[in-house]
């Protein structure tokens, strides 16, 4: 059984750019939750998808979006980058209303210069 | 927002057990309380999870009191992999929220 992976594990942008970042589920997993961590702050929720479709969402900004594909990966994306957006994002899996553990991936370091 | 309040940071000795303690006075009823622990440069990982009386697994045990406006995570044994930040969250009953909301969690740091 494969763990939740994700990638790339650090990139760097510039300011008003766009990034796309990916995340793999763990096998048989159809809920996929997306955090943003800033430096020395616990995780906070941005959005999650169950079955493809967003299924709550917390107090980010439209410009950040998701999709999650019927192999229950995921991609979060992020337009008109701002130097804030600089964190650890990470992605979560789990089995909706099966389970309550969700398991996370080592994140992706984004910085924005 | 759902709202636990924990330490900044603890100390213990390596294979001394540790407490944990985390207060969530304003819980209500269909919260349960888990546990999530980040290690360095890793994403949080599963401890343990509880909604009235007190859970035991193969990583830790998790004390609730009776009111349920506090519980206590103990590691019997620390050892240096669990130097680790730890949060305590409140989480819905109900199946179809999966939102975790994380606070700032407690720094634990183990002394060999």
């Amino acid at each position: 059984e494969t763990g939740v992976t994700q990638s790339p594990t650090h990139l760097i942008k510039t300011r008003g750019q766009q990034v796309t970042l990916r995340c793999s589920s763990q096998s048989g997993h159809n809920t996929v939750s997306w955090y943003q961590q800033a430096l020395g702050q616990g995780p906070q929720f941005i959005f999650q998808y169950y079955r493809e479709e967003e299924n709550g969402r917390g107090n980010f900004p439209p410009r950040f979006s998701g999709l999650q594909f019927p192999n229950y990966s995921s991609e979060l994306n992020v337009n008109a980058l701002e130097l804030d957006d600089s964190a650890l994002y990470l992605c979560a899996s789990s089995l909706a209303r099966e389970s309550y553990e969700q398991y996370f991936g080592p994140g992706t370091r984004l910085t924005v210069t | 927002d759902a709202k636990t309040t924990q330490p900044n940071s603890m100390e213990s000795n390596e294979e001394e057990p540790v407490h944990l303690p985390c207060n969530h006075s304003t819980i209500s009823g269909t919260d349960y309380i888990h546990w999530y622990r980040q290690l360095p440069s890793q994403g949080p990982e599963y401890v343990i999870h509880g909604l009235t009386s007190n859970v035991n697994n193969r990583m830790a045990s998790l004390a609730i009191a009776e009111d349920r406006k506090s519980s206590t995570l103990i590691l019997h044994r620390a050892t240096l992999r669990d130097a680790a930040v730890y949060y305590c969250i409140r989480r819905p009953l109900f199946f179809g929220n999966e939102k975790l909301t994380f606070g700032t969690g407690t720094r634990l740091t183990i002394i060999p």
